[in-house]
């Protein structure tokens, strides 16, 4: 199906396990976004990648990683994850052909116990 | 850095009544988007703003926005039940090649019978 989907929706996991989110997009977006929204912080950048094997930090990197080998795919991986971790993870693409604006896959609700 | 203030955070209006959420970003920036995200949703494209004086109108909404000013609006139209959601403004760093958008805190709009 076309969009942007991402996977699993819900995660529930334990400190210190490493967990890995993805997020799949159909339309080639050059330019794909990890975001995390928490009550009273709104939307935060986590990283962000400009195109396949270039990635940057964005506002809140700590304690994840990223890679983009394939220009549809972003994943993003909590290494050990931690309680502060629990959070709603949006992923985004955007392209040229829409001025940039970005569009936004489901979410994964993420708790970390 | 960039800052996107929104105002006001929460907002209570009666089905009928007219209203303004304001945007105020603090540098020079071409590009303004609107979202929307209902509770427990992905965020949805309303508008994007790609010039001084644009104005765009859906249905009971309608977007404007002033780049001397730093300022985007938001104005509602005889509210309806149906437009209660959170309201974000993002704003996209001029002269940056990489298209990152710095989110507002977001509006809680509840529209009330």
């Amino acid at each position: 199906d076309a969009g942007i989907t991402q996977s699993p929706r819900y995660k529930i996991t334990e400190t210190g396990r490493q967990v890995t989110l993805m997020c799949h997009q159909t339309w080639s977006h050059s330019y794909m976004f990890w975001y995390r929204q928490d009550l009273g912080h709104g939307l935060r950048l986590i990283y962000y990648s400009a195109a396949a094997d270039i990635t940057d930090k964005g506002e809140v990197p700590d304690g994840y990683v990223v890679s983009r080998s394939k220009t549809e795919n972003f994943p993003l991986t909590l290494e050990s994850a931690t309680r502060s971790q629990t959070s709603v993870y949006f992923c985004a693409s955007s392209g040229f052909g829409h001025h940039y604006e970005q569009y936004f896959g489901p979410g994964t609700r993420l708790t970390v116990t | 850095e960039l800052k996107v203030e929104q105002n006001p955070l929460f907002l209570s209006m009666q089905e009928g009544k007219n209203y303004t959420i304001y945007c105020n970003y603090s540098t020079t920036s071409d590009r303004l988007y609107w979202y929307r995200q209902d509770p427990g949703k992905s965020l949805e494209s309303l508008f994007v703003l790609l010039s001084n004086g644009a104005v765009k109108q859906e249905g009971r909404l309608m977007a404007s926005l002033d780049t001397k000013a730093r300022l985007s609006t938001l104005h509602i139209t005889a509210a309806v039940h149906d437009l209660s959601a959170t309201y974000f403004c993002a704003v996209d760093v001029r002269g940056g090649s990489n298209y990152k958008l710095t989110f507002g805190k977001g509006t809680l709009l509840t529209v009330n019978p």
